[in-house]
């Protein structure tokens, strides 16, 4: 079946740094999702790309998806303390799967 | 506030014994999702509903089940339970599930301690 990779584990960074999580699919994807969970919280929402080589930028957070459309990026630009939480990628495989298979997330710890 | 409601927010029952876990979409959404989330595995996809029928089942083991009814809120229920069970229990929704509309909107989970 489907398998989506998310590396970092963790990544820890001085506050002001930059960070990036990748996620890589076994399978082309039809669309991939991004979430963010805050440490007690659940995932929120934040972007979901579907074009090859898209790439969509919210304020500080850049979000890649490749032109194979089986990997993608998260990148964060100068981190901030409420930055502070784990980012999940979610692929959606082409050929009518329903069902965002989940990463297993980045940690992202920001130290101040 | 995702809109999600999901009852109740924590559950400590004992080893062999049945609960049940609520959720309510947000306004509108059809589709609803039941994940189980633990510290070593992740965001583990249970089962899907769309519309009061199942749509995908994930790793849902044979001492779960769901359903989804007429008003559009679901139930899952875990019976025979065990201590691995321990976990959070999310339900999410969103307006198709599949394609451009499929983002989910996850409710605050349910935390269930088997002892």
């Amino acid at each position: 079946g489907q398998q989506v990779m998310q590396i970092p584990q963790y990544q820890h960074v001085q506050e002001g740094e930059d960070f990036t999580t990748y996620c890589n699919s076994s399978t082309t994807l039809s669309n991939i999702q991004w979430y963010k969970q805050r440490p007690g919280g659940h995932p929120v929402f934040l972007i979901q790309l579907v074009k090859s080589g898209e790439v969509k930028k919210q304020k500080r957070l850049t979000f890649q998806f490749g032109e194979a459309k089986k990997n993608s990026s998260l990148h964060i630009t100068a981190t901030q303390t409420t930055d502070v939480g784990t980012y999940f990628c979610a692929g959606q495989a082409s050929g009518g799967s329903y069902i965002p298979t989940f990463g297993r997330g980045t940690s992202l710890i920001v130290h101040p | 506030d995702s809109g999600v409601t999901q009852t109740p927010k924590h559950l400590i029952t004992a080893t062999g014994q049945r609960v049940t876990l609520r959720c309510s979409p947000r306004s509108g959404d059809l589709s609803v999702y039941w994940y189980q989330q633990s510290l070593d595995q992740g965001l583990q996809f249970l089962i899907q509903y769309y519309n009061g029928e199942e749509r995908a089942k994930g790793n849902i083991l044979e001492r779960f089940s769901a359903q989804q009814f007429p008003d559009l809120h679901s139930e899952l229920n875990l019976s025979s339970l065990e201590l691995g069970d321990s976990a959070l229990y999310f339900c999410a929704s969103s307006v198709v599930g599949t394609g451009r509309h499929s983002e989910q909107f996850f409710g605050p989970g349910t935390r269930l301690t088997v002892l």
